[in-house]
């Protein structure tokens, strides 16, 4: 069994919806929740790093944390073509060695 | 303030040989991250230094990968003799002392062993 799953999609969604990215997790033990962006050919650019359960937002980007559920969410509002790319979930329990998900790709079409 | 840099962005090398991949963290980092992507699979962990020492090896799939931070500013992460499941995406990240769990990645460098 993976440490982390995420649904690789692909995802394709009109201009100004709402995106709803996912991945749930196996080890009770993380408590360090990142997602990345990736485009083409390019490395993963940190988004969002949360620590411990909870929301955390940062302009058209919500991260949700669920530890009961094991399951963490990516929410972009507005979303724009711009923000087509790879999504990619990463979690750890000691916030050094991070387990990934295999990532979701989303076309944001205008 | 410069990303994670990495060098070569690409190599393609032969059965065999050598390659030797290095990374520049962004500047007063002291932990570096080495990780891998196999065409198809998610991005996995190598291995964490901090400073100059290895804190964390257990990702490092066997003996012919050899891993240096020497002064702990650069790393460079040799593969001795390379094996055609070699092939992948190497990337490296650092994260400051205080805030570990946040890790910022390079570009890659593209490993092809023919």
């Amino acid at each position: 069994q993976k440490e982390v799953e995420q649904d690789p999609g692909p995802l394709s969604v009109p201009e100004g919806a709402i995106v709803s990215l996912n991945c749930t997790y196996s080890n009770s033990a993380f408590q360090y929740f990142m997602w990345y962006r990736q485009y083409s050919r390019k490395g993963p650019e940190l988004l969002m790093y949360t620590y411990s359960s909870g929301n955390k937002e940062d302009g058209r980007f919500t991260a949700q944390v669920d530890k009961s559920s094991k399951y963490i969410s990516l929410f972009i509002r507005d979303s724009q073509p711009s923000d087509s790319a790879t999504y990619l979930c990463a979690m750890s329990a000691t916030g050094n060695q991070f387990y990934f998900g295999t990532g979701t790709s989303l076309t944001v079409i205008p | 303030e410069a990303g994670v840099t990495q060098f070569p962005s690409h190599s393609v090398i032969e059965k065999g040989q050598t390659v030797t991949l290095r990374c520049d963290p962004i500047s007063g980092h002291d932990n570096l991250y080495w990780y891998r992507r196999v065409m198809g699979k998610e991005i996995k962990f190598l291995l964490h230094f901090v400073k100059e020492s290895k804190q964390d090896e257990s990702g490092m799939p066997n003996n012919r990968f050899l891993a240096e931070r020497t002064g702990g500013t650069y790393s460079t992460l040799k593969v001795q003799p390379a094996e055609l499941e070699d092939s992948g995406v190497y990337f490296c990240a650092s994260s400051a002392r205080t805030r570990r769990g946040e890790q910022f990645f390079g570009p890659g460098t593209r490993l092809t062993v023919l």
